[in-house]
C-alpha cells in the first residue's frame, strides 16, 4: 500500500515564476492537506480540499491555490514566486470517517528553492 | 502569535533513560492534540494524541499528559532508544469552531538526541 506520494522532490525556480506541485493521498483516504514548512519551523497550514472544494484556509495570499482531483489527487499551485516561499511543501492526507485531521500522513515533501 | 509553542528547540537524552518533551498553546479552542515525530529526509509521522476530555493518553513507551488549566501538554518517552532520535512537532486544532476544523497548528518542534 503506497502512502502518500509527493512530485518532484525537489524543485528550483526563479522568481516571478509559477509552480505546481503534487500529491496522490494514501489509498482509502479522501481528504488533503497542503503545509508549507520554512527551515527551522514547524508547518504552516496552507489549505484543505475535501470532495474537490477547499474545505478550510490558513493566513496564506491567494497567490497559493489548489485543486483536488475526483480520485482525490491534489496540486499546489503557487504564482509569482518569492524568495520567501522557498521552503518544503508537505501535503497530508486523511479521512473524515476516521477522524479528520487527526493521524493524517504525510508525504516525504517538495523541497522548493525559489532563486 | 504562535499558538503551538515549544520553548525547547533541542534536547539530548541518555538511552534507556526518559525524554519529556513540553508543548504549550495559548488558544483555547483548541480541544484536540498530536504530536508528530520527524526523519530528516521524511514527512512527519503521526505518533500519538489526546483529546482534551482526557489528562493522559499511553501508547506502550510513549504517554502524553495534557494540563488543561495551564495550556501545557508533554511527551515522556520511557526508555528512550536511539532511533528515537528525531525532531518531535507538537500540534493542535479546534473540532469546535467550524472555521478552524483540522486547520492544524504546529509548533516549531524540539529535536531529541538519544544518546546510547
Amino acid at each position: 500500500d503506497a502512502g502518500v506520494t509527493q512530485s518532484p522532490t525537489h524543485l528550483i525556480k526563479t522568481r516571478g515564476q509559477q509552480v505546481t506541485l503534487r500529491c496522490s493521498p494514501k489509498s482509502g483516504h479522501d481528504t488533503v492537506s497542503w503545509y508549507q514548512q520554512a527551515l527551522g519551523q514547524g508547518p504552516q497550514f496552507i489549505f484543505q480540499y475535501y470532495e474537490e472544494e477547499e474545505r478550510q484556509r490558513g493566513n496564506f495570499p491567494d497567490r497559493f491555490s489548489g485543486h483536488q482531483f475526483p480520485n482525490y489527487s491534489s496540486e499546489l499551485n503557487v504564482n509569482a514566486l518569492l524568495l520567501g516561499d522557498s521552503a518544503l511543501y508537505l501535503c497530508a492526507s486523511s479521512s473524515i470517517l476516521t477522524g479528520g485531521a487527526a493521524e493524517a500522513f504525510f508525504g516525504q515533501g517538495t523541497r522548493l528553492t525559489v532563486v | 502569535d504562535q499558538q503551538v509553542k515549544q520553548n525547547s528547540p533541542s534536547l539530548s537524552v541518555q538511552e534507556g533513560r526518559i525524554s519529556i518533551l513540553n508543548c504549550d498553546y495559548t488558544n483555547s479552542m483548541f480541544d484536540y492534540f498530536l504530536w508528530y515525530k520527524k526523519y530528516p529526509a521524511e514527512g512527519p509521522t503521526f505518533l500519538i494524541s489526546i483529546s482534551s476530555i482526557k489528562d493522559k493518553n499511553e501508547d506502550g513507551r510513549f504517554t502524553v499528559f495534557l494540563n488543561k488549566s495551564a495550556k501545557h501538554l508533554s511527551l515522556h518517552i520511557v526508555p528512550s532508544q536511539p532511533g528515537d532520535s528525531a525532531v518531535y512537532f507538537c500540534a493542535a486544532y479546534s473540532s469546535l469552531v467550524e472555521t478552524s476544523y483540522d486547520k492544524v497548528i504546529f509548533g516549531p518542534g524540539t529535536s531529541l538526541s538519544v544518546i546510547p
